[in-house]
């Protein structure tokens, strides 16, 4: 079975902190994404990344950078936190073309910033 | 460019009722179909999938969806629901590099 570990489960941080969202699969997918949940707001895409040191930027980019240095590993970085990010992030992987594959979810990291 | 639409926000069925959540799509070709459940607190789980062939899909928990092109729909059905089904329900549309989520259905199960 597919396992996608998100770090942390919950995550308060403060204004302007650098946050760092970290995302492991162990399936060797090549297809991984970042996206955050808001009521009503359904999942918005951020970044998602097809191959090692590969990333696309997603709907909602601004504000978000990501990492990956290795195939496994995806990392979501808030580069100066504000209150506007305070959200579910979800990290979710996939594997083969984009979009023709189901994709794996973890469950969620719940971030506040205060 | 692809979309999905999930008409009903929220919907509520007593225990042992038949269930149905409906799904449109808009898409050029044919579309990859998926239906995710998400319980509280946690990630979205795959429920079934469409790619090619039968257009009445089976999936996991007891749920099917069926495909109809001319309607441009996906609908998730299942004939009798449990307690346990209270989620939130993700219809999903893929192809051409992308994959689109409609915005969810959160199903209340009454006693």
């Amino acid at each position: 079975d597919v396992k996608v570990t998100q770090s942390s489960r919950y995550l308060v941080k403060r204004t302007g902190e650098k946050v760092f969202l970290e995302c492991v699969q162990d399936m060797d997918h090549e297809n991984m994404f970042w996206y955050r949940q808001d009521p009503g707001l359904g999942l918005r895409l951020i970044y998602f990344s097809y191959d090692v040191k590969m990333k696309e930027k997603g709907d909602i980019p601004e504000g978000y950078s990501v990492s990956r240095e290795k195939k496994e590993r995806f990392s979501l970085i808030l580069e100066s936190a504000s209150t506007n990010q305070t959200s579910m992030y979800l990290c979710a992987s996939s594997f083969g073309l984009v979009g023709n594959q189901p994709q794996h979810f973890g469950d969620g990291t719940r971030l506040s910033i205060l | 460019a692809q979309s999905v639409t999930q008409p009903d926000i929220h919907i509520t069925v007593s225990e042992g009722a038949s269930l149905e959540l409906r799904c449109n799509y808009s898409y050029g070709a044919t579309p990859y179909l998926f239906w995710y459940v998400q319980s509280p607190g946690q990630g979205l789980q795959l429920l079934l999938k469409y790619f090619s062939g039968d257009t009445l899909v089976q999936g996991i928990k007891g749920f099917e969806a069926e495909f109809k092109r001319s309607q441009s729909s996906f609908n998730l059905r299942k004939p009798s629901v449990h307690w346990s089904d209270a989620a939130e329900y993700f219809c999903a549309v893929g192809g051409a590099g992308k994959s689109t989520f409609g915005d969810g259905t959160t199903l209340t199960v009454k006693p």
